[in-house]
């Protein structure tokens, strides 16, 4: 199971809005609308963000949005602030033998 | 309040042994999935492997197949993983998850490393 593919790095400025693609294949992401995503700040620990596809856990900010078309799902991160900036990773349920598959992350710098 | 800490990480020599341990606590642990996921320095998350909830069933990553060994004690809500035969390819900090199709909640991760 090849991981999922990710842009290495975007950037953006204050209050703008950025998105972070995903590709995965259709026995992953394209299967199953079971896409997650994380934020990692450096030195800690990975936070969900987004599960399936485009929930939102209690206490994330509602500027953050997922969705997906085809094999491709999509992390929007709106009115950007300076603590977004982090590195964002996207998973994939992938089956029965191989549980999640994850993205290759991509490092968000705020300008 | 959900709680994963891991433990039992350090340096190891190639070839050699070591069981990481993750103690849970603030939900019912046996209630719950969990996987082991792991991230090599400077790299990315890694899936490595995940047992239900009440530890009959098991799955691996093809690059820890064989030499590693997902368990859990459910009576003292801890997660293991028994590491064998490990490689200078397995050093990086292991993480526990919980959850099924995704993970809701990380522990903060226990380094391993290995080199001679």
């Amino acid at each position: 199971q090849s991981a999922l593919t990710q842009p290495a790095s975007v950037s953006g400025s204050p209050g703008q809005s950025i998105t972070i693609s995903c590709t995965g294949t259709s026995s992953d992401v394209g299967s199953y609308n079971l896409v997650s995503w994380y934020q990692q700040h450096p030195g800690k620990a990975p936070k969900l963000m987004i599960y399936e596809g485009s929930k939102r856990p209690s206490g994330v900010s509602n500027r953050f949005s997922g969705s997906k078309s085809g094999n491709t799902a999509s992390l929007t991160i709106s009115g950007l602030q300076a603590e977004d900036e982090a590195d964002y990773y996207c998973c994939s349920y992938a089956g029965s033998s191989t549980y999640w598959v994850f993205g290759g992350g991509t490092k968000l710098t705020v300008l | 309040e959900v709680q994963l800490v891991e433990s039992g990480g350090g340096l190891v020599q190639p070839g050699g042994s070591l069981r990481l341990s993750c103690a849970a606590s603030g939900f019912t642990f046996s209630s719950y999935w969990m996987h082991w996921v792991r991230q090599a320095p400077g790299k990315g998350l890694v899936w490595v492997s995940r047992i239900n909830s009440d530890g009959s069933s098991t799955s691996y990553a093809d690059s820890v197949k064989g030499r590693f060994t997902i368990s859990r004690d459910n009576a003292k809500n801890t997660l293991y993983l028994q590491m064998n035969s490990l490689r200078a390819e397995d050093t990086a900090v292991y993480y526990c998850a919980r959850g099924v199709t995704y993970g809701d909640y990380f522990g903060k991760g226990t380094l391993v490393t290995v080199s001679s």
